[in-house]
């Protein structure tokens, strides 16, 4: 149990151009989720928790408008990396964990390259 | 600055061998603390996680120990097996429940040698 997807696997993208990456609890109801974003050879960086049902909670330095995330379902949580630039190129990550459990679990990721 | 610090950032280990891996934390709020691994493009895996109410915490290969004075965790892999060659993060949060943020700390990267 606890299996949390994600897709796309990867993208690339044109720059300006919008992406959309999913976030799917499979099997439990995740009232939040946790987006990251890893650079190569850094940590996870937590951008945003997603709440079902109301708006994001962003961290510090990351721009809410420019990365959209709706959390319309129990299920699911969409990440929109709005007018991407090179510099948006990362792999994002997203979590979830089962109410009652104390661990997250993590989707395989989405690697975005946009040129 | 950073509250989860990993200050190894490698390991090297024969096959068959302990492998020993450390954490440190500042925030005395955390208490409860995750270690998770994580191979190149992929999402990390949950390998083990400890309260703060143990020191100790042991499955299969993989134990962690908990020193709350010292604010520092540890986890054994033994016998350690190629492939447990990965990256490994420590996270902690301050309290239970998943819809608590975790704090990463910046990875170690261990490779056992065959």
């Amino acid at each position: 149990g606890a299996v949390v997807s994600q897709h796309p696997s990867w993208v690339i993208c044109k720059s300006g151009t919008s992406v959309k990456i999913e976030c799917r609890s499979l099997d439990f109801q995740a009232t939040t989720m946790f987006w990251y974003r890893q650079f190569p050879k850094q940590s996870l960086m937590l951008m945003a928790t997603s709440n079902e049902g109301s708006k994001a909670t962003y961290e510090q330095g990351v721009e809410k408008d420019k990365f959209l995330i709706n959390h319309a379902s129990l299920t699911l949580s969409t990440l929109t990396v709005t007018s991407a630039h090179p510099e948006d190129s990362s792999f994002y990550i997203c979590s979830a964990g089962p109410s009652g459990r104390h661990e997250q679990f993590f989707g395989p990721g989405t690697r975005l390259t946009v040129l | 600055d950073q509250q989860v610090k990993q200050n190894s950032p490698s390991l090297s280990v024969q096959e068959g061998r302990i492998s020993i891996l450390n954490c440190d934390y500042t925030n005395s709020m955390f208490d409860y603390f995750l270690w998770y691994k994580k191979y190149p493009a992929e999402g990390p895996t949950f390998l083990i996680s400890i309260s703060s109410i143990k020191d100790k915490n042991e499955d299969g290969r993989f134990t962690v120990f908990l020193n709350k004075s010292a604010k520092h965790l540890s986890l054994h892999i033994v016998p350690s097996q190629p492939g447990d060659s990965a990256v490994y993060f420590c996270a902690a949060t301050p309290r239970t429940g998943a819809n608590s943020k975790l704090t990463f700390g910046k990875g170690i990267t261990l490779s056992v040698r065959p």
